[in-house]
């Protein structure tokens, strides 16, 4: 079985300030890791994935996430926020195969 | 490419009524899935196709709910005799597994439900 946890419902940066959202994971197999945002009223576009590749996994936008084992830990960060990162970011965690298990979400507010 | 595609993007019926969503996902995707997302919370799986398979159903999935995906193209959920717990934002994501394919879910911008 798969699960996630991601700490911290709200998350409020600076624009330019760096962005670190945080997701930990448990699961029974190998994962497969993802991060997905999703902005108001609308579905969710996939930023990132890990599949057993490269443990630093570049997205779009800017972000990117490493995957570490040790730490059962797959943080997604940005290095500069800007106003249009602002939105819901969820994590999610396969065994490979079917279902995507999400967690919570991220809400990431940027002032100004 | 166009994406998958969900309609209607909105649906308010009253309770009771029967409903009837439509997803198409990208063209020879052969898996699609279908996911129900609350206020506030992560979308949650409810069932998941294989061509015209379906071969997972959660336990979400009350008598109430059917999934249909009569040609392995589009697939249709319905819900029927509507209840107020039933509002939620209805996703369906689609992916290519294969050889090689990592299983990769790519997700409609949903059908929200308001059920009255």
């Amino acid at each position: 079985a798969q699960s996630v946890t991601q700490l911290g419902s709200h998350v409020s940066v600076s624009e330019g300030a760096l962005v670190l959202l945080r997701c930990n994971y448990s699961s029974s197999v190998p994962p497969y890791l993802f991060w997905y945002v999703q902005y108001p009223n609308q579905g969710l576009q996939l930023l990132l994935k890990y599949t057993s590749a490269a443990t630093l996994v570049k997205g779009i936008n800017g972000f990117e996430a490493e995957f570490k084992k040790s730490e059962t830990s797959f943080h997604l960060t940005k290095p500069s926020a800007h106003m249009r990162d602002a939105a819901e970011y969820f994590c999610a965690v396969t065994g490979g195969g079917n279902k995507l298990t999400f967690g919570t979400g991220t809400q990431l507010k940027v002032e100004l | 490419d166009t994406g998958v595609s969900q309609d209607p993007r909105h649906k308010i019926t009253k309770r009771g009524q029967n409903v009837t969503f439509r997803c198409d996902p990208i063209s020879e995707h052969n898996r699609l899935y279908w996911y129900r997302q609350t206020l506030g919370q992560g979308p949650e799986f409810l069932t998941y196709f294989q061509n015209e398979a379906q071969l997972e159903k959660s336990r979400l999935l009350s008598d109430r709910f059917s999934a249909e995906r009569p040609k392995g193209s589009f697939s249709t959920l319905e819900i029927q005799r509507t209840e107020q717990g039933d509002s939620a934002m209805y996703l369906c994501a689609s992916s290519f597994l294969g050889q090689g394919e990592k299983n990769i879910q790519y997700f409609g911008a949903g059908t929200r439900l308001s059920v009255l």
